[in-house]
């Protein structure tokens, strides 16, 4: 199975928040996990990404929380801002070997509000 | 600073039209990708590609072809549009075997009318 299930699809949180965005694989050979920020008028760029050797990983106020037994894998936003509001896609891929591309989750559309 | 580049942000294209969606990297990249993005199904597949010439089917390549002769160059094709494939289409990039660490262009916004 190759599909990556994301929620929620929309999240708004107030300023100071922290919003969590929540993703669950099948593939049990993925092996890169990266999230994608995406602002309106531009492609989607690579945030923050974990591999399953770690249960966490952090990136200034972003935080990857990894799960492998039960093959989920979350994005928590530390100390949110306005200017964090945007789409955020998670990914899954196998790794070095070839394959078909990252398959993404189909995105949380995240507002921040003043 | 511009590292993956689509010719066009903006087209509008009749049904039946033959249509090609260009994109250009400048990164030396082996991988090539082209992905369509539709409200509330995410970012899909369409094909991609790990060496000039070469191409593999994604998830969705119906309706679509593509061409890779040259390296830094990997065309998305559109034989005869239909108003179903109207959508957002972004081009990526990345590095054989980089395990996703992927360069998307800005995006191609496609009307078919």
């Amino acid at each position: 199975q190759q599909q990556v299930k994301q929620s929620p699809q929309s999240l708004i949180v107030q300023k100071g928040g922290i919003p969590i965005i929540n993703c669950a694989y099948e593939n049990t050979a993925f092996d890169y996990f990266p999230w994608y920020q995406q602002f309106p008028g531009k492609g989607p760029a690579l945030l923050i990404a974990i591999r399953p050797d770690v249960s966490e990983k952090k990136e200034g106020r972003f935080t990857i929380s990894f799960n492998k037994s039960a093959k989920q894998f979350s994005l928590h936003i530390m100390d949110s801002q306005p200017g964090d509001s945007a789409t955020y896609f998670c990914a899954a891929c196998v790794s070095g070997g070839g394959a078909d591309g990252l398959t993404f989750g189909k995105g949380t559309h995240l507002i921040i509000q003043p | 600073d511009v590292k993956v580049t689509q010719s066009s942000r903006y087209l509008v294209k009749r049904t039946g039209e033959k249509v090609f969606l260009e994109c250009v990297q400048d990164m030396d990249h082996e991988n090539m990708f082209w992905y369509r993005q539709d409200p509330g199904l995410g970012l899909r597949l369409i094909y991609f590609s790990y060496d000039v010439k070469m191409k593999e089917k994604g998830d969705i390549p119906e309706g679509y072809s593509v061409s890779r002769e040259k390296k830094e160059r990997f065309s998305l094709i559109l034989e005869s549009a239909s108003t179903n494939q109207t959508s957002m289409y972004l081009c990526a990039s990345s590095i054989l075997w980089t395990g996703g660490g992927y360069t998307f262009g800005s995006g191609t916004r496609l009307t078919v009318v």
